[in-house]
């Protein structure tokens, strides 16, 4: 099967550091993706993990533990333009798929 | 510019009657993807295409139907089988299908349909 967990809103104030969780179970893991969603808007790309570690890309770092099916997305000085939905996406092996989140609603605060 | 472009931006359906919303891509993927997004909930997969004249039934593909005639066009007819089609989709595309390798989906700016 697959599940995606996320918690569903979080508030954090501008200049702060903010880091989302992603934990999934899947049959078969061929990667995860970070999206970034402002609301009405197109989803856009943000990271991508296959390896255990940590990615760093500008104020934003993604995390994947494979082992325990754990995710996270670092977002550090946070901006006011911060404020969206943070997708959670996982790669599928046995059909290729990608299957996302429900994702996470970010309010900055100013 | 290359990217997607998805038309009308709004639309509006009457009972019993089929709309298409409009896919449009310029950036030679051989991918194409059609979501669904319906408030508090994930992206769920309706359709796919993983090449020209080739595509596959999604997750929710009921009440819906494709085609995939031109590598840069992947329409979406809502049918008037799906008795609950008020939501935001979304079109995307990739180079080619599946995660491996980060393989991107780029998104269109996505067609909210309401039932009048």
């Amino acid at each position: 099967g697959q599940n995606i967990d996320q918690p569903t809103e979080m508030t954090a104030t501008e200049g702060a550091i903010v880091q989302i969780n992603c934990t999934y179970q899947t049959s078969g893991f061929n990667g995860l993706f970070w999206y970034q969603q402002h609301a009405g808007e197109a989803p856009t790309f943000l990271s991508y993990n296959v390896l255990d570690g940590l990615e760093e890309k500008g104020r934003f770092s993604s995390f994947l533990s494979r082992s325990k099916g754990y995710s996270y997305l670092l977002l550090k000085e946070l901006q006011m333009k911060d404020s969206a939905s943070y997708l959670c996406a996982v790669g599928r092996n046995r059909d290729d798929k990608i299957i996302f989140g429900k994702g996470t609603r970010l309010h900055i605060l100013p | 510019d290359g990217g997607i472009t998805q038309s009308p931006k709004y639309l509006f359906r009457k009972e019993g009657q089929n709309v298409t919303l409009s896919c449009e891509q310029n950036l030679n993927h051989d991918a194409m993807y059609w979501y669904r997004q319906d408030p508090g909930q994930g992206l769920r997969l309706i359709y796919y295409s993983q090449i020209v004249n080739d595509f596959q039934k999604g997750d929710i593909a009921e009440g819906y139907s494709v085609s995939r005639e031109k590598k840069e066009s992947f329409p979406l007819t809502v049918t008037s089988a799906q008795k609950n089609p008020t939501a935001f989709y979304l079109c995307a595309s990739s180079i080619d299908w599946g995660p491996s390798g980060g393989n991107i989906q780029y998104f269109g700016a996505g067609t909210r349909l309401s039932v009048l």
